[in-house]
Order: structure tokens, then sequence, then C-alpha cells
């Protein structure tokens, strides 16, 4: 079950903010955010463990509610470099190794 | 510390020929993945190895597609008989399960298309 985020877009001026979702309808052990440029592989970004730890990643941060399924990336004062089509990948508890399932991604456009 | 590498990165077939891809791992990652991805859409597992044993295929893997890591390093991806929907980006990932947590490290990629 592929996870779902939301928005599929978002359009930012640089210094403006943005939260990025990933819901799961099954119970989740970790998710991994990564950021992809057109034309590039994914870059890593950050994991989250189930415990509803929050991350950050230079202005980037990231929180899970494992209650809900769900995650959250907060993109803060966001920069040109932010641009790029964010996504996340889910880790079931019932898998039995590392297997990811990724949501289709949100788009980040960034603009001075 | 170099990165997950594929090769080619470019790949125009005609419909019916095969096509091979290969990946090179980071050097201490013993597990290998592959996925493919359309346009608009997340990557979307093809398999995975462990060293040289595959232990997983996607349903999504039909009889065209087979995958190899003969000595555990390298892998590659046979797609024989390609049909127009084979075209896509085919990406490689590795990762080391000894690391907590597992993370995986993306190639650049293989960007198929069949004419």
């Amino acid at each position: 079950q592929q996870p779902v985020q939301s928005p599929q877009a978002v359009i930012l001026r640089e210094g403006e903010d943005a939260v990025i979702n990933c819901s799961s309808s099954k119970a989740l052990y970790s998710v991994h955010w990564y950021r992809q440029k057109h034309g590039e592989a994914p870059v890593f970004l950050m994991i989250l463990l189930k415990g509803g730890e929050q991350k950050g990643h230079d202005k980037i941060s990231a929180s899970f509610n494992e209650k809900k399924q769900q995650s959250s990336l907060y993109l803060t004062a966001s920069q040109l470099s932010y641009s790029g089509t964010y996504f996340c990948g889910t880790e079931g508890l019932t898998d039995s190794w590392g297997k990811l399932q990724f949501g289709a991604g949100t788009q980040v456009v960034v603009t001075p | 510390d170099t990165g997950v590498s594929q090769d080619p990165r470019h790949k125009i077939t005609k419909r019916g020929q095969n096509v091979t891809f290969r990946c090179d791992p980071i050097s201490e990652h013993n597990r290998l993945y592959w996925y493919r991805q359309t346009l608009g859409q997340g990557p979307e597992f093809l398999t995975y190895f462990q060293n040289e044993a595959q232990l997983e295929k996607s349903r999504l893997l039909s009889d065209r597609f087979s995958a190899e890591r003969p000595k555990g390093s390298f892998s590659t991806l046979e797609i024989q008989r390609t049909e127009q929907g084979d075209s896509a980006m085919y990406l490689c990932a590795s990762s080391n399960p000894g690391h907590v947590p597992e993370t995986q490290y993306f190639g650049p990629g293989t960007r198929l298309l069949v004419l």
C-alpha cells in the first residue's frame, strides 16, 4: 500500500514555509524522506523511526506520528535550493526487511 | 566515499530488443535494490539482493526481467524483448543493514526509452 502525500505541488517564495504530509494505511516502523531534482537521483534527507521523534536537517525538519501513521516534512525559511520533488518512503512494522514503498511525491518550487 | 553508480545513464532501444543495465553499489553495502520510476511517480520496488542472493521480486517484474548479482558486488538488470511500457527511469539503491537505521542510497539511474 503506497503512502499518500499531500499536497501534490506547492509554490513558495524564498523565505516562506511549507509542510508536506505523508499518510499510510498500515502500521509503520519508519518513514524515510528524499528529495529529487529533475533528472537526478533521489537524495536522502532523514529517517524517522516509530516513537514520534522529530528530526532536523538544516532548516528542514520532520515529525512522525505513529498513532496516526503520518509523517510531516517542514520546510522552514525556504531557499532556492529546496526546489525539487519530495518523496516519503515508508517501512511497515510487519515488513521483514528494509523494503520501502514510496508516495507519488510533492513537487516544491521555490521562487526568488 | 564513492556513491552508487549506474551505467549507462541513458538508453534508447527499439521495441523487441534486449537491454542490460549495471549498478555498482557503495562498497561496504551488501543490500542492493532495483526500482523503476515513471514520470510523476515515486520509485517502485522491483527486486532486492542481500549479497548475491535475490531475496524478493515484485509481482510487477515480468518474466522478461531478470536481475543478477553474481559476486555480491555489482548487479545487472536485463530486460528482454522490450516493450514501450518499459520506458522509465531504472534506479538502483544500496544499503548496509548493519547501520541502524538502515538507509538506502540511490544511484543516478538509467533512463530507458523504448521506441
